[in-house]
């Protein structure tokens, strides 16, 4: 099984409408991510949690929102889709080093 | 604030060639550093890091890298590239101040030709 998993991987929806990415990490780290991938511009932090109480916005946060229910998970949440939030979606945790450990992506496409 | 650049956005390079992929950053302070590598449909894993000691470090799949903090670069080169290293990388760096976050470049995709 994965260390970090993502659910759903792949999905498509209308604008307006309220999407939850979830992720879950068996790591036992404290440190989880969500970054948004586009093509030609690396990946881009949207938010972040260090631990279930300290969640911190990212560059990108505007028009998303986050969850940490358990230490093990970190949820990303859109409230009302749009267009151009079409990208791929990672959650990683982070090890004392720094090292991330990713997710294998879900694919979110708005029509 | 740190920032990385990744010159090239598109290398292609013969099999049996060698690799090489550019990364310059910017730190007040002297960084972690990180390549990460991208397969299709796939996350990203690590390839290799440096956080303290030798400049030169080594990573997965023969690829290396050398932490050089006169010109602030932290280059990945392969000696002979295979088939499977196409994919995409990604240069990150993570200073020891702050909030500690990891910014990556834009990333630089290889493309092997046979």
């Amino acid at each position: 099984d994965a260390d970090v998993t993502q659910t759903p991987r792949n999905r498509i929806t209308k604008t307006g409408k309220r999407i939850m990415l979830e992720c879950s990490q068996t790591k036992g780290h404290d440190r989880m991510y969500w970054y948004r991938q586009d093509p030609g511009l690396g990946l881009q932090l949207i938010y972040y949690s260090f631990d279930v109480k300290d969640i911190n916005k990212g560059e990108i946060s505007d028009g998303y929102s986050v969850s940490r229910q358990a230490q093990a998970k970190f949820s990303l949440s859109l409230e009302s889709a749009i267009p151009n939030q079409t990208a791929l979606y990672f959650c990683a945790t982070r090890s004392s080093v720094g090292e991330l450990f990713f997710g294998e992506g879900s694919r979110l496409t708005v029509l | 604030a740190q920032s990385v650049t990744q010159l090239g956005s598109h290398v292609s390079v013969s099999e049996g060639a060698l690799v090489l992929l550019r990364c310059n950053y910017s730190s007040s302070v002297p960084p972690y550093l990180f390549w990460y590598v991208q397969y299709p449909n796939q996350g990203l894993q690590l390839l290799l890091k440096y956080t303290t000691g030798a400049t030169l470090v080594k990573g997965i799949n023969g690829f290396e890298a050398e932490f050089k903090k006169s010109e602030t670069s932290f280059h990945l080169t392969k000696p002979s590239a295979h088939m499977s290293d196409a994919a995409e990388y990604f240069c990150a760096v993570r200073t020891l101040q702050g909030a500690q976050k990891l910014v990556f470049g834009q990333g630089t995709r290889l493309t092997i030709n046979p």
